[in-house]
């Protein structure tokens, strides 16, 4: 299957700060990325869409002056934090369609703690 | 709106049993339901997934069946194993309409004990 990278996969930062996870699909070009967060023992909730070449799309409720999406390239995503609190603490996670096909890659996710 | 529904919340099998997780969906605008199985820290990873022209899919130990008239699908775990102790996720979506955005099942979580 296609495999999709994140980094870094833990990030600790103060209160105030910002912080940039990337998304990276390593042997597969990807017009659109989705952005999830994940808390404990709950399942995923998508907080945008990430589209190359244009602005991202987000869900609603979720704050895009805060959450920052850059499709920079067809292989690359990145999701800015910022001025991060301890309520965005979470696990953020990445993934991407493979081209034409209808499967979907997730990344291993990046565990974000705001002290 | 929760558009697919999952059931159990948990799981408890034996070793070498079967278990077995159910989800129902309400938008009929869907057209793929893939299966994520994840460990605690990681990314989910794509399990199987089916298409609504098949009523059944088997790879290895894993099976979907789906019934497209109860816009119901299952997972299936056969001979469940220690290893497969994980959380899963039914999920649906319609790339077919040019979209492919999951929706996710809230997750089961399985223990499968010796």
């Amino acid at each position: 299957g296609a495999v999709v990278s994140q980094h870094p996969s833990r990030v600790i930062c103060k209160s105030g700060t910002s912080v940039k996870i990337e998304c990276r699909s390593l042997d597969f070009q990807a017009t659109t990325m989705f952005w999830y967060r994940q808390f404990p023992k709950q399942s995923l909730m998508l907080m945008a869409t990430s589209n190359e070449g244009s602005k991202a799309t987000y869900e609603q409720g979720v704050e895009k002056d805060k959450f920052l999406i850059n499709h920079a390239s067809l292989t690359l995503s990145t999701l800015t934090v910022t001025s991060a609190h301890p309520e965005d603490s979470s696990f953020y996670i990445c993934s991407a369609p493979a081209g034409s096909s209808y499967e979907q890659y997730f990344g291993p996710g990046t565990r974000l703690t705001v002290t | 709106q929760q558009q697919v529904k999952q059931s159990p919340q948990s799981l408890i099998v034996q070793k070498g049993g079967i278990s077995i997780i159910n989800c129902a969906y309400e938008n009929t605008a869907f057209d793929y339901f893939p299966w994520y199985q994840q460990f605690p820290g990681k990314g989910p990873a794509l399990l199987i997934a089916i298409r609504p022209d098949v009523s059944e899919k088997k790879e290895g130990r894993f099976t979907i069946s789906f019934n497209k008239s109860a816009k119901q699908f299952s997972l299936h775990i056969m001979d469940s194993q220690p290893g497969d102790s994980a959380t899963y996720f039914c999920a649906a979506s319609s790339p077919g309409a040019g979209s492919y955005q999951l929706t996710f099942g809230k997750g089961t979580k399985l223990s499968v004990i010796p």
